[in-house]
């Protein structure tokens, strides 16, 4: 069965300090979609990336780096020079197809994340 | 501004009381889903959609029923509301296929007593 683990369930660092935060897969399939979402105090979910299984580049956008290792089966979330505004629970889920041709999300548990001024 | 909406955004109900949470989408997405979301556990599945007329259970749909009769409108009806259906829920859409992500609606606070 997938499975999608946060093991980090808070983190506390000090601003401009960088963190990263851990997701570990597992998965049967060779195609799926992992994703990254932030839930910010305000409670919505704000969708930030995406990364499909044949795709091991990194990604790198501002702040906010994503490592994608299909070896270890994680795809790990970096921020640097981490701010207040980054403070937030922020939770990491996988796709993949199901035996109807829909397609399954599981998401982990998520890790809230406290930027110290 | 196009996105998900859900109504209401609290709620307080009686054990036993029913009521339906509503949720529309103006993306024409075909893909709608219902998540709860406790301490601890993520967000699971209740309830999706992958069409009008079509629905199918989740992971948690036990005392949960939904129904689709039309592309933007999801709405999720609780039965008879139990304290431990006090969550945070969520709606979201997305269009067909696993290269999307979600889009949320943003949550309705639910307190069963």
């Amino acid at each position: 069965a997938q499975k999608v683990t946060q093991a980090q369930t808070e983190i506390s660092v000090v601003e401009k300090e960088d963190v990263t935060l851990d997701c570990v897969y597992e998965t049967r399939d060779t195609t799926y979609y992992l994703f990254w979402y932030k839930q910010p105090p305000s409670g919505e979910l704000v969708f930030l990336i995406r990364r499909n299984s044949f795709d091991e580049q990194n990604e790198i956008s501002g702040r906010y780096s994503w490592n994608f290792q299909k070896s270890t089966s994680s795809f790990n979330f970096t921020i640097t020079a981490s701010q207040v505004v980054d403070s937030a629970v922020y939770f990491c889920a996988l796709s993949e197809p199901t035996t109807s041709g829909t397609y399954k999300y599981i998401f982990g548990t998520g890790t809230r994340l406290k930027v110290l001024a | 501004n196009a996105g998900v909406t859900q109504t209401p955004k609290f709620q307080v109900l009686k054990t036993g009381q029913s009521m339906t949470l509503q949720c529309a989408q103006d993306m024409n997405h075909e893909y709608m889903s219902w998540y709860r979301q406790d301490p601890g556990m993520g967000l699971r599945l209740i309830h999706y959609s992958v069409g009008a007329g079509i629905t199918d259970q989740g992971e948690v749909p036990n005392g949960y029923n939904v129904s689709r009769s039309t592309t933007e409108d999801f709405p999720l009806r609780l039965l008879s509301a139990a304290p431990s259906q006090t969550s945070v829920y969520f709606c979201a859409s997305r269009p067909p296929g696993s290269f999307y992500g979600y889009t949320f609606g943003s949550g309705t606070r639910l307190t069963v007593v």
